[in-house]
């Protein structure tokens, strides 16, 4: 069966510090992966979805990137956090066409000062 | 461009009765799917129920159900004889069937308490 993890799943880091949240997926190939945000009472925001290594679409532009160096690696980075980063983000992955379900992991909640 | 709208930021139900969450959303696409997804204070969102636009009969999974009007573009779900563990965040989505589309698109959430 397939799993998905998302490390670390709690992070307080200060304002200016770089950013680096990981998310891996077993059991599958080949998946399409998705970084979210979910801001304190929001919905959820879609940040970057890739559907193979090397290829991210970005959704809102900002001071955060993501990067799949592996088929089953998605990595949201950051040089420079702001306030505003600060939220809860979740990676889920789906099996490549539009319409599959997405699966979501367990999230990391982040916290910039 | 799709929307969806998810109009009750919070309701409460007390725990045996049945509750129904609204979502209505915008397209003028004739295919697509759409899914209503769990979020309990644990954060881990969980599909709930999913349905495709060409389907005219509703999904049921267990103790939920949507009703789905495509030509009034709602979907709502229906929960059942609801039980302590139905508290959470419940997200309507919506995708749309189109080649190259990869993206979901989700309505700012309905808090639901279930009352003991």
């Amino acid at each position: 069966s397939q799993t998905i993890h998302q490390w670390p799943a709690t992070l307080v880091q200060p304002v200016g510090s770089p950013l680096s949240l990981e998310c891996t997926v077993e059991g599958t190939s080949n998946p399409n992966l998705y970084w979210y945000r979910q801001a304190a009472g929001r919905g959820l925001q879609l940040l970057f979805y890739s559907v193979g290594i090397g290829q991210i679409s970005s959704e809102v532009p900002q001071n955060l990137s993501a990067s799949r160096p592996q088929d089953r690696q998605f990595i949201l980075s950051s040089k420079k956090l702001l306030l505003s980063d600060s939220g809860f983000y979740l990676c889920a992955w789906a099996p490549g066409r539009a319409t599959d379900t997405q699966y979501f992991g367990p999230g990391t909640r982040l916290t910039v000062l | 461009a799709q929307t969806v709208t998810q109009s009750q930021p919070e309701m409460s139900v007390q725990e045996a009765e049945t509750v129904t969450l609204s979502c209505t959303y915008d397209t003028s696409e004739s295919n697509y799917y759409l899914f209503w997804y769990k979020q309990p204070p644990s954060r881990q969102m969980i599909l709930v129920i999913r349905q495709e636009a060409y389907k005219q009969q509703n999904a049921t999974e267990n103790r939920f159900s949507v009703n789905f009007q495509k030509a009034a573009k709602s979907f709502s779900l229906k929960i059942s004889d609801s039980q302590l563990g139905d508290t959470a965040m419940y997200f309507c989505a919506f995708t749309r069937v189109a080649s190259g589309t990869y993206k979901y698109i989700f309505g700012t959430g309905t808090r639901l308490k279930v009352l003991a």
